[in-house]
Parts: structure tokens; sequence; C-alpha cells
């Protein structure tokens, strides 16, 4: 499976814009690229995916750069909800989800 | 609208214990997964199933098993507990194998061996 490479933990004032990187030099033309988020003391659940063209919902956005091998997830205005621990995770076809230690995100208020 | 149901939410077992947890989906997906998560750590996956009579094993499936008889339930067994299974465990479900499709969560079982 592809991996990802995310820093350890940022941080970020509150309704400032919140600018997460992520980069996947080894993805394969099919991986799709999912984000995930775990407050505290929850599961992790589902922010965005994207396969090649940059994704918008209401949570955040998506930028994926051209060549596919980074991405970023972009939260508009950071709240003190946001503070979380943000996973950066590629899936194949048939794949499983596997997860690293992903960006714990301070929001400061 | 249930989603992911685990139980318990927290357990504390002796050393050489056994015991199942519970996890029951209700929105008809194919794949399930069960996660240990260490303190400060990401989720390991421990195991999983594509479908009913169908599992297999993840990255850390050792002292655990699994069985999978519905499409809704996945129960995971811990056979002689040892401390080093004291972690949160997470099942979790997804539709089937498609590269695009979400992973949702449970809430958590809490398991403290001692």
């Amino acid at each position: 499976d592809a991996k990802t490479t995310q820093p350890n933990s940022m941080e970020s004032n509150e309704e400032e814009p919140v600018h997460l990187p992520c980069n996947h030099s080894t993805i394969s033309g099919t991986d799709y690229i999912h984000w995930y988020r775990q407050l505290p003391s929850q599961g992790p659940e589902y922010v965005i995916h994207g396969l090649t063209s940059n994704v918008n919902n209401r949570m955040a956005s998506l930028a994926i750069a051209e060549d596919r091998k980074s991405s970023t997830l972009i939260l508009h205005r950071a709240t003190l909800r946001d503070a979380a621990v943000y996973y950066c995770i590629l899936r194949d076809r048939g794949n499983q989800f596997y997860f690293g230690t992903g960006t714990s995100l301070t929001v400061i208020p | 609208n249930a989603g992911v149901t685990q139980t318990p939410k927290f357990r504390i077992l002796k050393i050489g214990q056994s015991m199942t947890l519970q996890c029951t989906q209700d929105m008809n997906h194919n794949y399930m997964y069960w996660y240990r998560q260490d303190p400060g750590m990401g989720l390991k996956l421990i195991y999983y199933s594509v479908g009913a009579g169908i599992t297999d094993k993840g990255e850390v499936p050792n002292g655990y098993n699994v069985s999978r008889s519905t499409t809704e339930d996945f129960p995971l067994r811990l056979e002689l507990a040892a401390p080093s299974q004291t972690s949160v465990y997470f099942c979790a479900s997804t539709q089937d194998r498609g590269a695009g499709n979400t992973i949702y969560f449970g809430e958590g079982s809490w398991l403290t061996v001692v």
C-alpha cells in the first residue's frame, strides 16, 4: 500500500484558515485520497476524499497537486471544535484502510 | 441512525481472561474491520472481513480471533488477555471494495487488562 507523510502537529488561530499537508509520492493512478479526523475519545469520522480534481464539501476543501504526489486539506475557518487528529489515507480498489499517526491540530482561541 | 454499534464501551479484564467485543452495523455493508489504537498512536488493523463467512488478518492479529456469520455482525474475541492488549478498539464498516467508499466507525471500546 502506498504510504503518506504528514507533520506530527500543527497550530492554528481560531477563525483563520488551516492548510494540512500530506505527501504521497508513491501514489498509484487508482488510489483515492481520503481524509478523516478523530476528535478526542471518539472514532475517526469522514472529512473528504478525491481522486484527481479538487473537492469541496461543507466541512473542508481538498486540493490535489497536479502530479497527485501531495494534497492539502483546507479548513476555511478553524473553530475550537476542529481540534483533532487528521489522517490522510490512500485507498485503492479492494485494499484496506491503513491509518498512520496523522497530524494533531491545535486551535488557539 | 445507528450506524456502527460497539459493546461494551468500557471493560476491565484480568490477565488470562477471555472476552468478546461485539460489533453490529445496520448499513448492509459488506466490509467490516477491527482496529486497535494505543495511546498517542494511530489505528492498527487487527482483522477485516469482506463478507459473511470471509475473514482475513490485518497488521496485528496475534491474540485475537474473529468470525462473520452474518452481514451485520463482526465480533472480536480476545483469548487469554494480556496487558499488551490494553487499548481502545474500534469497529468500522464500508460498503465494498470501491476505492472511493467512506468508512464508518463505531464509538470505541476501552479495554484495560490488569
